[in-house]
């Protein structure tokens, strides 16, 4: 499978953990994104990445979350002292400039 | 503010009969609207894009501005159509990455 990989599929974890998620995107792929989807909600957008440069932040994304992409390649999400409403799960997708987006198969997250 | 509305959380018909699925947005510009489903235990995917105006399994959507709407059509709807149904909102001009979705509506064709 050549699409966008996430790992790992699932997380639970106490809360005031830090977790930390990988995305792979579609190699050919400059844009990667981070969305996050909650029970009954359509995906909402929290980053993006053109290249290795976070480009921009929506305002879900608070100071315990942080995503990265050295090298232009893949992209991690951390995310610190976890809370029961980071309760979600977290959808990665990639792009060239423009064109459609490919969604990966996400990483839930429980936080108990 | 965007803001995209599916007014119907599930919505069930019969193989073989019209669907609509509806969906309205709200935005001060030019918006690029999408539908996006996701089928039983796969990925969220990209169905149709109003900028293409073309029909993809038999489905298509036309973006109405003075109704401000983009409502997603079947004539004759198929038991494999079933999935949940996602409509989504971009500034348009380069920004599509920035989606807003609806909260979706769930699609079921019965036999």
């Amino acid at each position: 499978d050549t699409g966008v990989s996430q790992d790992p599929r699932h997380k639970i974890t106490k809360r005031g953990q830090n977790v930390t998620f990988r995305c792979d995107p579609i190699s050919e792929h400059n844009r990667l994104y981070w969305y996050r989807q909650t029970l009954g909600q359509g995906p909402e957008f929290l980053t993006y990445f053109q290249n290795e440069a976070q480009l921009e932040k929506s305002r879900l994304l608070s100071d315990r979350f942080s995503a990265e992409r050295p090298k232009g390649s893949f992209s991690t999400l951390e995310i610190q002292r976890t809370e029961q409403g980071d309760s979600a799960m977290y959808l990665c997708a990639s792009s060239r400039p423009n064109e459609k987006l490919f969604f990966g198969s996400g990483t839930q997250l429980s936080v108990l | 503010a965007q803001r995209v509305t599916q007014p119907e959380k599930l919505l069930s018909v019969f193989k073989g009969a019209p669907v609509e699925l509806k969906c309205n947005y709200s935005y001060s510009g030019s918006p690029e609207l999408f539908w996006y489903v996701q089928y039983s235990r796969q990925r969220l995917q990209l169905l149709l894009r109003h900028i293409s105006r073309e029909s993809i399994k038999g489905f298509t959507a036309d973006l109405n501005k003075g109704e401000t709407s983009f409502h997603l059509k079947k004539p004759f709807a198929q038991e494999e159509d079933s999935a949940m149904y996602y409509c989504a909102l971009s500034g348009g001009g380069g920004s599509n990455y920035k989606l807003t979705f609806g909260k979706g509506t769930l699609l079921t064709v019965n036999p």
